[in-house]
């Protein structure tokens, strides 16, 4: 049963567009949700987070979208650029101070940005 | 970048042998876990660990233990790997304070054949 799900296997865009990643998730239990950005052989990366408190959180290019009502997140990039190129997670968790920091990923989306 | 490495890298076994995969970290942070990667899974959680010898079970521990008996070592065991087990295995850290932003090691990758 896949609790966190990235209906999207990959997606391809134009450099200097927007990049528009989506996550759904079915447990109303999960209160805090990321994104994990993860190159070839190397091991993922943290991007952004956001609380299930907010429904926007920005950092630079990244800004990630939460509606809880459906569900659903989305990490926007703009502007894209080929360098942010790699396979995108989304993962959440919820189960406050005991959860030990346990995440349930998606099963990733592999942006290609196009020079 | 967080120091922590990951041994062997590759590795390749035969079904039904013991394998032990090391990650060890130089940060001193105290939650450690061991994830695996497989196509149209994404990474699942298998085991992990909040405190020297404080470990417990994640989604996927079937076939798997750990040990933690320091800070920086976390052990991960296929107790008789099989083909199934073959797959891209990632530790992760992290503190209490910041428990969801982890940082990831290298990776394994293991083929049981």
């Amino acid at each position: 049963d896949q609790q966190v799900k990235q209906n999207s296997p990959s997606l391809s865009v134009q450099e200097g567009r927007i990049s528009i990643l989506n996550c759904d998730y079915t447990n109303s239990m999960f209160d805090y949700f990321l994104w994990y950005k993860k190159y070839p052989a190397e091991g993922p990366t943290f991007l952004i987070s956001i609380s299930s408190i907010k429904d926007k959180n920005e950092d630079g290019r990244f800004t990630v979208f939460l509606n809880k009502s459906a569900k659903h997140l989305s990490l926007h990039i703009v502007p894209s650029q080929p360098g942010d190129s790699a396979v995108y997670f989304c993962a959440a968790s919820g189960g406050g101070g005991t959860s030990y920091g346990k995440l349930t990923f998606g099963q990733g989306t592999i942006l290609t940005v196009h020079p | 970048d967080a120091g922590i490495t990951q041994s062997p890298r590759h590795k390749v076994t035969e079904t039904g042998t013991p394998v032990t995969l090391r990650c060890h970290q130089t940060e001193n942070h105290r939650y450690m876990y061991w994830y695996r990667q497989d196509p149209g899974h994404g990474l699942r959680l298998i085991h992990y660990s909040y405190g020297v010898k404080d470990t417990d079970k994640g989604e996927v521990s079937d076939g798997y233990s750990v040990s933690r008996s320091k800070t920086e070592d976390f052990l991960l065991t296929l107790e008789s790997a099989t083909s199934s087990q073959t797959s891209v295995y990632f530790c992760a850290i992290s503190t209490p304070d910041r428990k969801y932003e982890q940082y990831f090691g290298p990776g394994t990758r293991l083929t049981v054949t």
